[in-house]
């Protein structure tokens, strides 16, 4: 299957700063990716939609300002978690949408393997 | 909310084949069947997706009942690293593609 990296996969910083995690589709063009995250022993929690050259789609209860995403090219998304504190802490997964050319049947959706954060 | 049923928890021989079902008897037409995988912290991983024909790939094989409202997830020769959290996943027909998430089927290969 289709390759997603992320980067970094683990990050440990201090509470006010902000912290960017990148989110790359390797072998294919991903017109849209999502951004979840998970809490320990929860199932995935959809944050965000996004699409390549527009604005970001958030769930409900999202913070839009704190949680900035920029899906600037067709292989890379960024989540940005600005003012971290203490309950940012979590994993946080991207996943990219790969359309298989034709879309439809073909239609996937890849995931990164995680970007560990913890917030001191 | 996710609109499938899976059970919580399952054990199966390392060597077996580990059969895990679903239900999703509000499926539509035009919905699709996507099967993953995770692994103890990491990214979900794809194994196979259908419509309402049965499926197969080198990882597993995907049985949906005819009326569709059931499926399959075959494992054919399961080994300890098949261990993970298995979600059956009905794709959300709409622009943006999302992916409803429930809780899964925590499966465990027993040597």
């Amino acid at each position: 299957g289709a390759v997603v990296s992320q980067h970094p996969s683990w990050v440990i910083c201090k509470s006010g700063t902000s912290v960017k995690i990148e989110c790359r589709s390797l072998d294919f063009q991903a017109t849209t990716m999502f951004w979840y995250r998970q809490f320990p022993k929860q199932s995935l929690m959809l944050m965000a939609t996004s699409n390549e050259g527009s604005k970001a789609t958030y769930e409900q209860g999202v913070e839009k300002d704190k949680f900035l995403i920029n899906h600037a090219s067709l292989t890379l998304s960024t989540l940005t978690v600005t003012s971290a504190h203490p309950e940012d802490s979590s994993f946080y997964i991207c996943s990219a949408r790969d359309r298989g050319g034709a879309g439809g049947y073909q239609e996937t959706q890849y995931f990164g393997p995680g970007t560990r954060l913890l917030v001191l | 909310d996710a609109k499938t049923t899976q059970p919580p928890s399952m054990d199966c021989a390392e060597g077996r084949a580990a059969n895990l079902p679903c239900n999703h008897s509000t499926i539509s037409g035009n919905e699709y069947v996507y099967w993953y995988r995770q692994i103890h912290s990491q990214g979900p991983q794809y194994i196979i997706h259908g419509l309402k024909n049965n499926e197969t790939n080198e990882m597993a094989s995907l049985i949906i009942t005819e009326d569709r409202k059931s499926s399959t997830l075959i494992l054919p020769h399961a080994t300890l690293r098949d261990t993970a959290v298995y979600y059956c996943i009905v794709r959300v027909v709409d622009s943006n593609y999302q992916l409803i998430w429930g809780a899964g089927t925590k499966l465990i290969i027993k040597p």
